[in-house]
Formats: structure tokens, sequence, C-alpha cells
């Protein structure tokens, strides 16, 4: 069975940095583009970033590019969000997804993580 | 970036009947679409992916169709563990967007 167990989201004040963590168990990790995704408490889904297999190649969305950085552990299974110079629209769940093969979709989700920006 | 419209933004339906939801997309997408499923308190769950694919286990109720920059998700003889709002996204170009979603409530 798929898992995604997203970790590390909490209450951090503008400006701030937060290290997200995701493990993954139950395929074969390093096979899979891995992304994270956001949902606001307006609802709506946002995608932030995704990161190839090796870890070598990483794409963004425009609006979090340079604050964010992706990043992956294969021998641990760990898919990683780096966050830093957070902001009050950073304020969202955290969702860790594993990535179809060879096209984009998002074909398992992690129970998403809570991230609070606020002073 | 492409922008996805999905419409209604929330629906109201009852037991047994036939829904259908749309989405638009501000450009061709080429069958890039995939659907998803969010029950409340839930992470999204993938219904339907390359805009008419099944995915697995999904059950055979819920369908989708539509090419170009217009699609839809269909659910056959509405069942009550189908309330839940539903998001289609784009994959044919980066950054993957979302539509704004479709609260779907029982009558």
């Amino acid at each position: 069975e798929v898992q995604l167990v997203e970790s590390g989201g909490s209450l951090v004040q503008p400006g701030g940095s937060l290290k997200l963590s995701c493990v993954a168990s139950g395929f074969t990790f390093s096979n899979y583009w891995m992304d994270w995704v956001r949902q606001t408490p307006g609802k709506s889904l946002e995608w932030i970033g995704e990161i190839n297999t090796d870890g070598s190649k990483t794409n963004y969305a425009p609006s979090i590019k340079d604050r964010f950085t992706i990043s992956r552990d294969n021998a641990k299974s760990t898919l990683y969000l780096q966050m830093s110079n957070v902001k009050s629209d950073d304020t969202a769940i955290y969702y860790c997804t594993r990535t179809h093969t060879y096209y984009g979709y998002f074909d398992y989700w992690g129970q998403g993580v809570m991230v609070t920006v606020s002073s | 970036d492409i922008q996805m419209t999905q419409s209604p933004a929330s629906l109201s339906a009852s037991l047994g009947e036939t829904v259908t939801i749309e989405c638009r997309a501000s450009e061709d997408i080429y069958n890039g679409l995939a659907w998803y499923q969010q029950k409340p308190g839930k992470s999204p769950q993938l219904l339907i992916y390359n805009a008419n694919s099944l995915h697995t286990g999904v059950p055979s109720r819920f369908s989708g169709s539509g090419s170009g920059t217009q699609y839809s998700l269909k659910i056959n003889s509405l069942q009550s563990e189908d309330v839940a709002s539903y998001f289609c996204q784009q994959y044919y170009d980066y950054p993957w967007t979302f539509g704004g979603g479709t609260k779907l409530e029982l009558k």
C-alpha cells in the first residue's frame, strides 16, 4: 500500500523558515518524480513544485520560486520542502504527492501538514 | 499560466441522480487533465486522468470526457459517499494548475 506521511508543520513567524518532510513507503521511491501541493484556507489547490527521480532536476511555481527548495533522500525514501522567507499567504495545508511516471498528475497524496504563518 | 475554470462552484443533488461538473481551460490542454475527489477532512484522491481514464479502484459510476479546452466529470447514480469537493487539474504545461473546485452536497 502506497503511503506518504508528512511532518514538520507548525506556526512560523513571517520571514522565518521551516522544513517539511514526507516519508514514503509501499513503492520504490527512487523510481518516481515527487511533488508538493498546498491548499489554502479558502480551499483552492496550488502546485508548488516537483523533483525528478534522482534529485538533479526541480521545477517550481513562479509564485514561490527562490523561496522554497525541494529535495529528496532516496536512501531514506524521504521528500523535503525547505521554506524560507515565509509570508502570511503561505499559510496552508501542504501535501506531498507521488507523480505519475510520464504525466504530471498526482496518483497518491499524503494526509497533509498544516503550516501557519503569523506573528 | 493556463487558467482552469470550474462550474458550478457548488451543487446540490439527490441520491441516484446524475451529476455533471465542467472544467474549462484557457487554452487547449490536449487531454492533459485529471479529476480529484476530496472528502471533508481528507486529502484529495485521484479519480480520472488523461481526461477519461479511470484510476485504479474508482467506481465505474465516475466518468470523464472532453477535449481541447472543455472537459467534464460525470457521476451516475449519485451515492451518499460521493459528497465531496471535486477539482480538475491540467498537466499539459507548467505550472500545473487546478480549478477552483466544486462542492457537491446531497439535496
